[in-house]
């Protein structure tokens, strides 16, 4: 079935150093991935998407990357901030009967130290 | 706009009880859904709608009714709560530019409920 999971629960860096997270899939036929961060006590909050038929798509400080050859998907962090210290979950839009909505990994937890 | 808002931000039923979640948005969004979120998980879908009359359930509809009878209100319901629907509710939101399109969605502050 469709599903979308994460590689590590958890993630610990330095300030300043790069963040990777990754996620891995399993319905190739997927069209949209999307990354969310989650801080405590609050709803999660759209990062970055990216679109089946791209590679790799860049915001602010972020990267996201797509392999559809062995279904992973990964997001970049440059400089990590104690800021983007949170829950990251990835997830995958699914289009049903009534419309679309998110399917979610399990999440992996950054903890960012200064 | 006040965006996803969601009440009540607590709430603590006794098994067997119902109560009813509620859920309302003021961007005129015609996709609306309803996820649960237990410690340590990420969310999982209940039910989802693209308008109003439209509905489906989701990854875990089991134990939760919807109905949508109005663009801004998507209210949940728990016809007879049990201590295992103890979770964090959110309610999310987007637009719609077409069937085969991703629209951001936004995510309400969340509902923390306990059945004891």
């Amino acid at each position: 079935g469709e599903s979308v999971g994460l590689h590590l629960p958890t993630l610990s860096v330095q300030e300043g150093d790069n963040s990777i997270i990754n996620c891995a899939y399993s319905n190739s036929a997927s069209d949209y991935f999307i990354w969310y961060k989650q801080e405590s006590g609050k709803g999660p909050q759209f990062i970055i998407d990216i679109r089946s038929n791209m590679d790799k798509r860049q915001g602010q400080r972020v990267t996201v990357l797509l392999n559809k050859t062995v279904k992973h998907l990964s997001l970049q962090i440059a400089a990590t901030q104690p800021g983007d210290s949170a829950v990251y979950f990835c997830a995958e839009n699914i289009i049903g009967a009534a419309g679309t909505a998110l399917i979610f990994g399990k999440g992996t937890t950054l903890s960012v130290s200064s | 706009n006040a965006g996803v808002t969601q009440t009540p931000k607590f709430q603590v039923l006794k098994t067997g009880q119902s109560m009813t979640l509620q859920c309302a948005q003021d961007m005129n969004h015609e996709y609306m859904s309803w996820y649960r979120q237990d410690p340590g998980m990420g969310l999982r879908l209940i039910h989802y709608s693209v308008g109003a009359g439209i509905t489906d359930q989701g990854e875990v509809p089991n134990g939760y009714n919807v109905s949508r009878s109005t663009t801004e209100d998507f209210p949940l319901r728990l016809l007879s709560a049990a201590p295992s629907q103890t979770s964090v509710y959110f309610c999310a939101s987007s637009y719609s530019t077409g069937a085969s399109s991703y629209n951001e969605q936004f995510f309400g502050p969340g509902t923390r409920l306990t059945v004891l």
